[in-house]
């Protein structure tokens, strides 16, 4: 029943790793985001994809690759991992400008 | 690029009282200002949103307005319970990429 849905909810891993987080949505909207979350708890977009294509790509390094197989799916696979990278990453859906709709965050920690 | 400001970063209030956090912004295109509430270790949620055609939005104890000349909106929280305490983001969106622009937040404290 969960409208966005994103695992692993929790990933610990080194420095120099590279790690993906998955994210669904069975809402039927065509725009899905990667935010990412700091310390501070500042909101700030990653990524964005209407309908599998690419609209939005913010100031990320080239490490974060975002993909999306279908306009249900929004992957983010994160290389050579780095101690700044650690914060709480929200996936989430909108139609169109409609509100969005977030997943339960993953909280990474890079050691 | 929309810039938006919210203030204040933090507030507490004791219970009962009223809650105000306001928020500018500058892209005077963006025509859609949603409020997202979040709980300690829980997602965002929206909790009310607006459009630019529209002064004023009220859904029981939460109203949010806006005043497209001045380019700034709040939200109005009355008889605030301890159930209310959370972090508030303001958005505003051009509507056109759905993408939202995010303050940096508000962290309320309703002590009761």
């Amino acid at each position: 029943d969960t409208a966005v849905s994103q695992t692993p909810k929790y990933l610990v891993t080194q420095m120099g790793n590279d790690k993906s987080i998955k994210c669904e949505q069975n809402l039927g909207h065509d725009t899905m985001y990667w935010y990412k979350q700091d310390s501070k708890k500042f909101l700030k977009i990653m990524f964005s994809y209407n309908n599998k294509e690419l609209i939005i790509n913010e100031t990320v390094p080239n490490r974060f690759s975002p993909k999306s197989p279908d306009k249900a799916h929004l992957n983010l696979h994160i290389n050579s991992l780095e101690l700044g990278d650690s914060a709480v990453y929200f996936c989430a859906s909108s139609q169109g400008d409609e509100k969005l709709f977030f997943g339960s965050g993953t909280q990474l920690s890079v050691l | 690029g929309e810039n938006v400001e919210q203030h204040p970063s933090t507030l507490s209030v004791q219970e009962g009282d009223s809650a105000v956090i306001k928020c500018t912004y500058s892209d005077s295109a963006s025509n859609y200002f949603p409020w997202y509430k979040q709980e300690l270790g829980k997602r965002p949620q929206l909790i009310i949103d607006i459009r630019s055609n529209v002064g004023e939005k009220k859904d029981q104890r939460i109203a949010v307005t806006l005043n497209k000349t001045a380019k700034h909106f709040s939200l109005h929280i009355t008889e605030t319970q301890p159930e209310d305490s959370a972090v508030y983001f303001c958005a505003a969106s051009r509507g056109d990429a759905g993408k939202s622009t995010f303050g940096d937040g508000t962290t309320l404290t309703v002590k009761p």
